[in-house]
């Protein structure tokens, strides 16, 4: 099975700062990549697939870049809707799945 | 605007079993793949199964293979998950999610909003 490593697992960030989550992938997956964001009490919902495709809706603050085994998530400038548990998912083969969470704060 | 409703969850004991349903609407799912994925307390997510839009190739995380049995009714616009031979470790939210795209495996969109299951004596 293919793991996802995400980095780090929790941060905390002023508003209005650039954050970063990496995902690293234990062999390559091109760019078979998700990112969700998870807010508490709710299902997850996309904001980035194909490592890099913003999602219908998705505020142009959220990106994606990568491929094949290092992908980063990045808010350009951290808003308190925003506080929420990012994960990547790795579409490549079948098991499908997740890296471990970013738990994102406000400080 | 596509919506995914979970029902079928609750408490079980060890060894019990227990039958989940997804119902969608808006759209329909003949011809998307379909996915089961859980979330322990606390956790992160897990891969739980897959079925295909046909219903004719499935496959399962190693963790519930054997015990959980995933199907679908297109004609319905269901999806299932028989659960047997629960354990503690089991107890998580599950959602039905389906594959945004048609074709070959890709991402969860949208999500359900989740039925919990509990297994515990």
């Amino acid at each position: 099975a293919i793991q996802l490593t995400q980095s780090p697992s929790s941060l905390s960030g002023f508003v209005g700062e650039k954050i970063s989550i990496t995902c690293r992938a234990s062999q390559g997956i091109a760019s078979s990549l998700v990112w969700y964001q998870q807010k508490p009490g709710k299902a997850p919902e996309v904001l980035i697939y194909d490592a890099s495709t913003r999602a219908g809706g998705v505020p142009s603050r959220f990106s994606g870049s990568g491929s094949w085994t290092e992908f980063t998530l990045t808010i350009s400038s951290l808003q308190s809707e925003d506080v929420a548990t990012y994960y990547c998912q790795q579409f490549s083969s079948f098991p499908l799945t997740f890296g471990g969470g970013t738990k994102v704060e406000i400080k | 605007q596509v919506q995914l409703v979970e029902s079928g969850g609750g408490v079980v004991q060890p060894g019990g079993s227990l039958r989940l349903s997804c119902e969608a609407s808006g759209l329909s799912l003949r011809m998307f793949g379909m996915n089961w994925v859980r979330q322990a307390p606390g956790k992160g997510l897990e891969w739980v199964a897959f079925i295909r839009y046909d219903g004719n190739e499935r496959d399962y995380a190693d963790s519930v293979k054997g015990r959980f049995t995933v199907s679908r009714d297109n004609s319905k616009n269901m999806l299932y998950l028989e659960m047997s031979s629960l354990r503690p470790d089991d107890t998580a939210m599950y959602y039905c999610a389906k594959f945004a795209v048609t074709g070959k495996e890709n991402w969860f969109d949208p999500w359900g909003q989740g039925t919990l299951v509990i297994v515990s004596s």
